[in-house]
C-alpha cells in the first residue's frame, strides 16, 4: 500500500522560504510510472495544483507559481521536496503531496493516493 | 487558466440520484479524455472517485459514475446514502503550461 506522508513547518514567516518534504512509502519514487505532485488548498476554497516531478527529474509547474516554485527529488530518502520562496499571507493553505499516474511518460490527471496534508500558515 | 467551473451545491435524498457537471473548453475537459472527479469530507484529504473520465479504481462503488459530453464531464452518484455528503472536486489536463486545472467544487447535501 503507497502511502505519502508531508512533513515541514507550520508556521513561515512573510518573505520567507516555504519548504515541506513527501515521504513516500510502499512504492520507489526512482521506478517510473508516476510523477509526484504537490497540490494546495486555502482554507475554505477548492485545489491548486502547484507542480510535479518525474522520476527522471523533470519538472512542471503551475504558471502562476512558477517563478517562486521549486521541486526536487530525493532518491536515496525516496522523498520528494517542496520550496516556495517569497511566501505571503496568500500562500497560507493545506499543502498536499500526491501521486500522479503516467502513461508512456504522460501525466494522466489520476491524483491518488493523497498525504494527509499540512497546514502552512503565514504570519510574522 | 481559469478553473473548471461546477454548482457550487447539488442536493438529493437518500435513494435518489444526483449528477454534478464540470465545464471547462477545448483546452481541457473538451480536448482530453483526463478528466478525474475527488470526493473531500471535512478536515480529509480528497479521494479519487473517478479518473480518465469514467474508470473507477479499485474500491470505489458503482454507485459513482462518470461521462463526459463535449465541454462538459459529469459525475453521476446513484442510489444517494448519507455518507456521500461532501465536496466534489473534477480535474483535468489542460493542454497548454498549466497542465492541470481544478473546479471550484460543489457540496453536496444528502437530505
Amino acid at each position: 500500500q503507497v502511502q505519502l506522508q508531508e512533513s515541514g513547518p507550520g508556521l513561515v514567516k512573510p518573505s520567507q522560504t516555504l519548504s515541506l518534504t513527501c515521504t513516500v512509502s510502499g512504492a520507489s519514487i526512482s521506478g517510473g510510472g508516476y510523477y509526484w505532485s504537490w497540490i494546495r488548498q486555502h482554507p475554505g476554497k477548492g485545489l491548486e495544483w502547484i507542480g510535479y516531478i518525474y522520476y527522471n527529474g523533470n519538472t512542471y509547474y503551475n504558471q502562476s507559481l512558477k517563478s517562486r516554485s521549486t521541486i526536487s527529488l530525493d532518491r536515496y530518502k525516496n522523498q520528494f521536496s517542496l520550496n516556495l520562496t517569497s511566501v505571503t499571507a496568500a500562500d497560507t493553505a493545506v499543502y498536499y503531496c500526491v501521486r500522479e499516474k503516467a502513461i508512456f511518460g504522460v501525466a494522466t490527471n489520476c491524483f491518488d493516493p493523497w498525504g494527509q496534508g499540512t497546514l502552512v500558515t503565514v504570519s510574522s | 487558466q481559469s478553473a473548471l467551473t461546477q454548482p457550487p451545491s447539488a442536493s438529493g435524498s437518500p435513494g435518489q440520484s444526483v449528477t454534478i457537471s464540470c465545464t471547462g473548453s477545448s483546452s481541457d475537459v473538451g480536448g482530453y479524455d483526463y478528466v478525474s472527479w475527488y470526493q473531500q469530507h471535512p478536515g480529509k484529504a480528497p479521494k479519487l472517485m473517478i479518473y480518465e473520465v469514467s474508470a473507477r479504481p479499485s474500491g470505489v462503488p458503482d454507485r459513482f459514475s462518470g461521462s463526459k459530453s463535449g465541454n462538459t464531464a459529469s459525475l453521476t452518484i446513484s442510489g444517494l446514502q448519507t455518507e456521500d455528503e461532501a465536496d466534489y472536486y473534477c480535474s483535468s489536463y489542460v493542454g497548454s503550461n498549466n497542465f492541470v486545472v481544478f473546479g471550484g467544487g460543489t457540496k453536496l447535501t444528502v437530505l
